[in-house]
């Protein structure tokens, strides 16, 4: 699986837009970007996955690059709960098996 | 819909004993994976289930096992601990192998003294 990297921290008022990059520059073509969060003292939780189009679920966008080398995820109106640490995840999608390999993520902070 | 289970939530052993961890996946899933959470080295992959069989394992010693049953519950062993066993042990469910979206339970909070 390609290796990512993310910046350790992130700060984001309440109600503004949070944007998370991740930089995963030897991802293979057959390699999806993955989205997951964890909340203090709970398991991840999945957020997001892309292929090269950008998605949008009901928590989250994903923009994927056109070359494919990064991505950003964004919460829209980013709230309180939204802290945790986000981690973006490189690999192969169905059929693949189930391994995530999980980087250091981003801890993101929103605040007042 | 009930969310994947783990139990115990919380245990605390000695050195040299073994331990049991128990994850009971969404109705449906067939494919469960075990996590192993510390500060030093963070998430990390321990193995990978479906179907009774293991698919996948991650680069953790022989003391660490597990299995799955015909229902889909899977349980994990760690024999012969030790004090860097000290973690929050996930397990995780998915509708089956390479499936998108994996559902992850609360942990089990295991340490060792």
């Amino acid at each position: 699986d390609a290796k990512t990297t993310q910046p350790t921290s992130m700060d984001c008022a309440e109600g503004r837009a949070a944007n998370l990059p991740c930089n995963h520059s030897t991802i293979s073509g057959n390699e999806y970007v993955y989205w997951y969060r964890q909340i203090h003292s709970q398991g991840p939780q999945y957020i997001i996955h892309g292929l090269k189009n950008n998605e949008t679920n009901e928590m989250a966008s994903l923009i994927i690059t056109e070359d494919r080398k990064s991505s950003t995820l964004i919460l829209p109106h980013a709230t309180l709960r939204d802290t945790a640490v986000y981690y973006c995840i490189v690999r192969v999608g169905e059929g693949g098996g189930n391994k995530l390999t999980f980087g250091t993520g981003t801890q993101l902070k929103v605040e007042l | 819909k009930a969310g994947v289970t783990q139990t115990p939530r919380y245990l605390i052993k000695t050195r040299g004993q073994q331990v049991t961890l128990s994850c009971s996946p969404i109705s449906g899933h067939r494919s469960v994976s075990w996590y192993q959470q510390t500060p030093g080295q963070g998430l990390q992959f321990l193995f990978e289930y479906f179907s009774e069989t293991q698919r996948n394992k991650g680069n953790f010693p022989g003391r660490f096992s597990g299995r799955q049953f015909s229902n889909s519950r899977s349980e994990m062993n760690v024999s012969t601990l030790e004090l860097g066993d000290s973690a929050l042990y996930l397990c995780a469910s998915s509708f089956r192998e390479g499936y998108n979206e994996q559902f992850f339970g609360p942990g089990t909070r295991l340490t060792v003294l």
